[in-house]
């Protein structure tokens, strides 16, 4: 009964530190999605992967890599944190990436502090 | 450029009243939009979607309605329980580049007061 599995739940790093948020879902879905949120702000999209070995990027992809390891999991990189990538980081995933009513599924978040 | 705007960033309902919560958007290309819901230290949860041909779809206590007219869609919630207290997120959803995107207003904290 998992669904999305995200780790850590919550990171501090300092600025210049590198960091991969793991992302894994148990559901078989085809697509899977990085988003970022920010006080005031919806959900951005930083990255999106819309089947195993593709990935591509979203509204807010700077600063940030992305790995499709298998079907299951898709990794956030931070290579070189800043301090305006302190936010909340939620992955989530759905069957196909183009069905348009078909509702994405939420990994719990990842609090990202960079100090 | 906000495509999808959420005005009211809180609302407070007595417990058994209708809770509306409004959203607006400007790009005449979404053709679907969801609402999800959002408890503190969770992810947003899928709520309720409607296609942009209908102006309305219902499930249970929850009713969103469409306006293309005016770029509008509102959630309706009868009647408000006090474990709707949560936020609520209005996305939007068009194929943009060959590829389907959602965009996501910035929500509205709704408190249900018993």
């Amino acid at each position: 009964n998992a669904g999305v599995t995200q780790t850590p739940k919550f990171q501090v790093l300092k600025t210049g530190q590198s960091m991969t948020l793991q992302c894994a879902q148990d559901m078989n879905h085809n697509s899977m999605y990085w988003y970022r949120q920010d006080p005031g702000m919806g959900l951005r999209l930083i990255y999106y992967s819309a089947s195993e070995g593709t990935t591509d990027k979203g509204e807010v992809p700077n600063g940030y890599n992305v790995s499709r390891l298998n079907k299951r999991e898709f990794s956030l990189r931070l290579e070189s944190a800043a301090p305006s990538q302190t936010s909340v980081y939620f992955c989530a995933s759905s069957p196909s990436q183009q069905v348009g009513n078909q509702p994405q599924h939420f990994g719990d978040g990842t609090r990202l502090s960079i100090l | 450029d906000q495509q999808v705007k959420q005005n009211s960033p809180s609302l407070s309902v007595q417990e058994g009243r209708i809770s509306i919560l409004n959203c607006d958007y400007t790009n005449s290309m979404f053709d679907y939009f969801l609402w999800y819901k959002k408890y503190p230290a969770e992810g947003p949860t899928f709520l309720i979607s409607i296609s942009s041909i209908k102006d309305k779809n219902e499930d249970g206590r929850f009713t969103v309605f469409l306006n293309k007219s005016a770029k509008h869609l509102s959630l309706h919630i009868v009647p408000s329980q006090p474990g709707d207290s949560a936020v609520y997120f209005c996305a939007a959803s068009a194929i943009r580049a060959g590829r389907r995107a959602l965009t996501f207003g910035s929500g509205t904290r709704l408190q249900v007061q018993p």
